[in-house]
């Protein structure tokens, strides 16, 4: 089971803000990342470190870390943000773990 | 522009091997970590193993420790993915992807558009 726990969807009216949350106990002590994928695709970097974008994402992308939370949040939601989201961090032993991912639906 | 191009899978039988290789260009492939992560079919993302940039480190994750070994040519611009022992549960679409800059918040920047692993008998 993952170290890293996702609400498994979420649905947004259109324009619409969402928050997208991953709560696991290294989130203490590590940042998250966070990933989209959309189906038939590779997963792409939206929100690294303490909330950084990679070029070419919008920002209405937006990270958020508080305890064992993290968050992602999308202002304005658009169509296009219709995906699958996952976040991604260091379990207890160090090694890399992604949550079980939140699907986003837009309404 | 970074680009990563996994090859190798194809369809194998229980408990045989497969070789996974991913070739990385337009960046400084010696200079970068590595990851291997799949996905399999209509599941979440699994982290399977990492490499440092000069080979001095190597994890698994626990799924695959033993089974699998990851590895990388420096002078090729390529990490592989050395998988024995080949299971049902371990189908899978295989990414690798390279590691951003901060090696104690671990993020992965750039990702390949996958290998296709299928385990049949």
């Amino acid at each position: 089971s993952s170290e890293l726990t996702q609400d498994p969807a979420v649905s947004v009216a259109l324009g619409q803000t969402v928050r997208i949350t991953c709560q696991g106990d290294s989130l203490r002590v590590y940042y998250a990342s966070w990933y989209q994928q959309k189906p038939g695709q590779a997963p792409i970097l939206v929100i690294y470190g303490q909330n950084h974008r990679p070029s070419g994402i919008p920002d209405r992308f937006s990270g958020s870390n508080s305890g064992t939370t993290a968050s992602l949040t999308i202002a304005g939601t658009q169509a296009e943000d219709e995906a699958d989201y996952y976040c991604n961090s260091r379990d207890s032993s160090g090694n890399h773990v992604f949550g079980a991912g939140t699907k986003v639906t837009v309404l | 522009q970074v680009q990563l191009v996994e090859s190798g899978g194809g369809v194998v039988r229980p408990g045989r091997s497969l070789r996974l290789s991913c070739a990385a260009s337009g960046f400084t492939f010696s200079g970068y970590t590595m990851h291997w992560v799949r996905q399999a079919p209509g599941k979440g993302l699994e982290w399977l193993a990492v490499i440092a940039y000069d080979g001095s480190y190597i994890f698994y994750a626990d799924s695959v420790k033993g089974r699998f070994t990851i590895s990388r040519d420096n002078s090729k611009n390529t990490v592989y993915l050395q998988m024995s022992n080949l299971r049902g549960e371990d189908a899978a679409l295989y990414y690798c992807a390279r590691r951003g800059s901060d090696a104690y918040n671990p993020y992965f920047d750039h990702w390949g558009q996958g290998t296709l692993v299928t385990v049949s008998s």
